[in-house]
């Protein structure tokens, strides 16, 4: 099974300031059809997770231009520009390349 | 909108069975990837099953090979999950998913005696 690695698992972060999340993977995701599939995920507190990255930097629709994704074969990167109060929840990067699919740990955002 | 609504959840002893539903709206079950995470507090998010679009080949995680069976019904736009022998550690919270994309609000699992 391919194995998702997250850091930090904890990160105090404050409003307004730019935050920064790792995910690597034990194996290199790239599909047999060529697409690379790995997802983040956010889950506020007392939610379901909602997806807000796919295939490594495409934003889901609605999703706050202040996200974005980065990365490549093992090593990929969620980046806030400017934290907000409503994006305190928990992160998880998710591969979708290789069955079964599987999640990082996950990191958990919270106010400084 | 994209509505998916989990029911079937339960209280079980140890080697019981549980029968999950997944009632679909906005989108049509046969054309996606569906599938059944779940999540504990310990042991974070994971994927239990899942059936692929088309033909409907299915695919377990290991530990739940042999034991339970996703299933979908297109005329109810429906997923289920049928879980047998259930183990202690099988409680969690299970959600269906959409192709990873949306997810359902969930229903809590429990396996005790």
């Amino acid at each position: 099974d391919v194995v998702m690695t997250q850091s930090p698992l904890s990160l105090p972060v404050t409003l307004g300031q730019p935050a920064s999340i790792s995910c690597r993977a034990s194996q290199r995701l790239v599909h047999s059809d060529g697409n690379t599939y790995l997802d983040w995920l956010q889950q506020r507190p007392g939610q379901s997770p909602r997806r807000l990255i796919n295939q490594v930097s495409k934003r889901d629709s609605g999703v706050p231009d202040r996200f974005s994704g980065s990365g490549s074969g093992t090593d990929f990167t969620l980046k806030i520009s400017r934290v907000e109060a409503e994006d305190i929840g928990v992160y998880y990067c998710v591969q979708g390349s290789q069955w079964p699919w599987t999640f990082g740990q996950g990191t958990k955002v919270e106010i400084k | 909108e994209v509505q998916l609504v989990e029911s079937g959840g339960g209280l079980v002893p140890p080697g019981g069975s549980l029968r999950l539903s997944c009632a679909a709206s906005g989108i049509t079950v046969s054309s996606y990837w569906m599938l059944w995470g779940r999540q504990t507090p310990g042991e974070g998010l994971e994927w239990v099953a899942g059936v692929r679009h088309g033909g409907g080949e299915t695919h377990y995680v290991d530990s739940v090979k042999g034991r339970f069976t996703i299933s979908r019904d297109n005329a109810k736009n429906s997923l289920y999950l049928q879980m047998n022998s259930l183990r202690v550690e099988d409680t969690a919270v299970y959600f269906c998913v959409r192709d990873r994309i949306d997810w359902g609000q969930g229903t809590l699992v429990t396996v005790s005696s």
